[in-house]
């Protein structure tokens, strides 16, 4: 069983649409973080969410923690290409705050 | 501003080959890790460690093995190379323990071909 659930898997939409993608999980945590991976390179911290409920803006990135700290989304307002890349939910695992667990991502395409 | 380095960035390699891919950051922090990139699977943590001196296996340590050189460089083997470790490695560190979350930065990644 995969402890986080991303969906979309895949997402492809044209320049200027919104779009929302989620990270799931039956279980409650201390914090969660969202990360971009583009092509060729590693992945990018882009926020961490600590309490229930939370929003957090970066741009045009609306990050928000559910209420219950189990689940998380990301809405994109306006999409540009440069939003293209696989984005990545993670948490903290074992107790430790330095080993996290990733979720297997949702792969953005914004086409122009 | 370097950050994470990683080296090789490409290699293929025969079964039964070994090699090390090395790493060193320049960040000075305390914890280091090994990640190993599949298609459908995610990232998984290899091994990792929380400070100079320690070592500890994560989810899929078989296989592996890790050296700790100093503060800033840690290396990952493989000693007997499979197929199946056909991969993309990334090498990645942070600060250690900050309660709020933990920053990890992330090198450029290691494609790793096993034939």
């Amino acid at each position: 069983t995969q402890l986080l659930e991303q969906s979309p898997q895949f997402l492809s939409i044209q320049e200027g649409e919104n779009l929302t993608v989620y990270c799931n999980s039956s279980s409650v945590f201390s914090s969660l973080q969202w990360y971009r991976q583009e092509p060729g390179e590693g992945p990018v911290l882009l926020v961490t969410v600590v309490t229930g409920g939370e929003v957090k803006k970066l741009k045009r990135l609306t990050f928000q923690f559910g209420d219950a700290r189990k689940d998380s989304s990301l809405h994109i307002t306006a999409a540009q290409p440069g939003d293209t890349g696989l984005y990545l939910c993670a948490v903290p695992r074992g107790g430790s705050n330095y080993k996290l667990t990733f979720g297997k991502g949702t792969l953005l395409t914004v086409n122009p | 501003n370097a950050g994470v380095t990683q080296t090789p960035k490409f290699q293929v390699l025969k079964t039964g080959q070994s090699m090390t891919l090395q790493c060193a950051q320049d960040m000075n922090h305390n914890s280091m890790y090994w990640y190993r990139q599949d298609p459908g699977m995610g990232l998984r943590l290899i091994y990792y460690s929380a400070s100079e001196g320690t070592t500890d296996k994560g989810e899929v340590p078989n296989g592996y093995n890790v050296s700790r050189l100093n503060k800033r460089e840690f290396s990952l083997r493989l000693e007997s190379a499979a197929p199946s470790q056909t991969s993309v490695y990334f090498c990645a560190s942070s600060d250690r323990g900050r309660s709020s979350g933990n920053t990890i930065y992330f090198g450029e990644g290691s494609w790793l071909t096993v034939v």
